[in-house]
């Protein structure tokens, strides 16, 4: 069974502060997909990296995936409270179905 | 273009009731998901469907069903629901391309087992 260590669960900070949310495996992943999920919405894609040691910027979010292919970090600068929400990653292994491994979440809080 | 759609949104269901939760996409997708989300949780995948008439067991089957009889469909059946099944439950679709399988997903269906 693949399992995504994802840390922290929770951070609460001041807007305009940087953050780092981590995603970490013992297993090689083919992909790994960040998702921001909102309350009362299903989770939205933000970002798919695929090949180890591949970094993505998307505004203020940067993706990357790790040279071994088993971890990914989301780094946001100058947070906003528009960044509030559940980011949730997610790794796709060598499967049938192309099924996702999902980490726990880390919810964040921007305050104003 | 509605993408994935879940009905219900919300429903209390009795110890032992069964109930269907329906889910549909119109993006021709041929992968469709289950999951369920309980409270501060990720994701869990109960079922998945790679094309119709192929189902096969995620994680945490145990207490459902599916089934997939055309390519826009995939209903999940709980059949005597029990409360360790109350949880948000999310549908998914995907299409198949080399390397890369973003999934789509619906709104939820929030269920509570009373």
């Amino acid at each position: 069974t693949q399992l995504l260590e994802q840390s922290p669960q929770f951070l609460s900070i001041q807007e305009g502060e940087n953050l780092t949310v981590y995603c970490n495996s013992s297993s090689v992943f083919s992909s790994l997909q960040w998702y921001r999920q909102e309350p009362g919405e299903g989770p939205v894609l933000l970002v798919t990296v695929v090949t180890g040691g591949e970094v993505k910027k998307l505004k203020r979010l940067t993706f990357q995936f790790g040279d071994a292919r088993k971890d990914s970090s989301l780094h946001i600068t100058a947070a906003q409270p528009g960044d509030t929400g559940l980011y949730l990653c997610a790794g796709e292994g060598n499967n049938a179905g192309n099924m996702l491994t999902f980490g726990g979440g880390t919810r964040l809080m921007v305050k104003p | 273009n509605a993408g994935v759609t879940q009905t219900p949104k919300f429903r209390i269901l009795k110890i032992g009731q069964s109930m269907t939760l329906q889910c549909t996409q119109d993006m021709n997708h041929n992968y469709m998901y289950w999951y369920r989300q309980d409270p501060g949780m990720g994701l869990k995948l109960i079922y998945y469907s790679v094309g119709a008439g192929i189902t096969d067991k995620g994680e945490v089957p145990n207490g459902y069903n599916v089934s997939r009889s055309t390519t826009e469909d995939f209903p999940l059946r709980l059949e005597l629901a029990a409360p360790s099944q109350t949880s948000v439950y999310f549908c998914a679709s995907s299409f198949p391309e080399t390397g890369i399988q973003p999934q789509h997903f619906g709104d939820g269906t929030r269920l509570s087992i009373l």
